[in-house]
């Protein structure tokens, strides 16, 4: 099966900084999600991002599906950005989602 | 939409009980699935499911059973807790096209303690 590698496992920045999150794949995917699990425990759905680039508010990814990686990118960043940040994704014909290990990101005030 | 839905939230169990993780969507998906997080592993996939009745063992399934009579509920069973069943336990569902490319989406999550 995939591998999913994170990088970094750690950040901490201080707020108004911005940000990019690295998940590269051992081979190519299907789907690709960006998920934000914050100081409660729930995990949010921020992005499914298979191909090319998308945009949320201060929030937004790239996938390079043929260089198998995908960067989260987080600009202004705030005390409420804080948590882990997990990448995900399937391969084949698989519904399996295999999760990397995550970024834990801090922001200061 | 409810989404999916977990009960109970928090669970405190002794070696050697058995219990039953609920799990429940209202979106008429089709793929359902257990992870389990601890500490510095990310979510680990337990088993899945591709609809009613069919159901498959993911990366670590041991020591947990499951069932699919719905297509909105997929309990986890697990029939001797062990201390290392301690963990967080995510459900999620996607619709299941045969190809992998739906997102998924996850459930609150139950925190399980076993003493």
């Amino acid at each position: 099966g995939i591998q999913v590698e994170q990088s970094p496992p750690d950040l901490i920045l201080q707020e108004g900084a911005n940000s990019t999150l690295r998940c590269n794949f051992s081979d190519s995917v299907n789907n690709l999600q960006w998920f934000h699990q914050n100081p409660w425990g729930q995990l949010i759905n921020l992005f499914y991002i298979p191909s090319g680039t998308k945009q949320n508010g201060r929030l937004s990814a790239t996938t390079v599906a043929t260089e198998r990686y995908s960067l989260l990118y987080i600009s202004s960043s705030q005390t409420t950005d804080s948590g882990v940040y997990f990448c995900a994704g399937t391969q084949g014909g698989s519904e399996k989602l295999v999760f990397g290990k995550g970024t834990k990101l801090t922001v200061n005030p | 939409n409810a989404g999916v839905t977990q009960t109970p939230k928090f669970q405190v169990l002794k070696t050697g009980q058995s219990m039953t993780l609920q799990c429940a969507q209202d979106m008429n998906h089709e793929y359902m699935s257990w992870y389990r997080q601890d500490p510095g592993m990310g979510l680990r996939l337990i088993h899945y499911s591709v609809g009613a009745g069919i159901t498959d063992q993911g990366e670590v399934p041991n020591g947990y059973n499951v069932s699919r009579s719905t297509t909105e509920d997929f309990p986890l069973r697990l029939l001797s807790a062990a201390p290392s069943q301690t963990s967080v336990y995510f459900c999620a569902s996607s619709p299941a096209d045969g190809q992998g490319k739906n997102e998924q989406f996850f459930g609150p999550g139950t925190r399980l303690t076993v003493l």
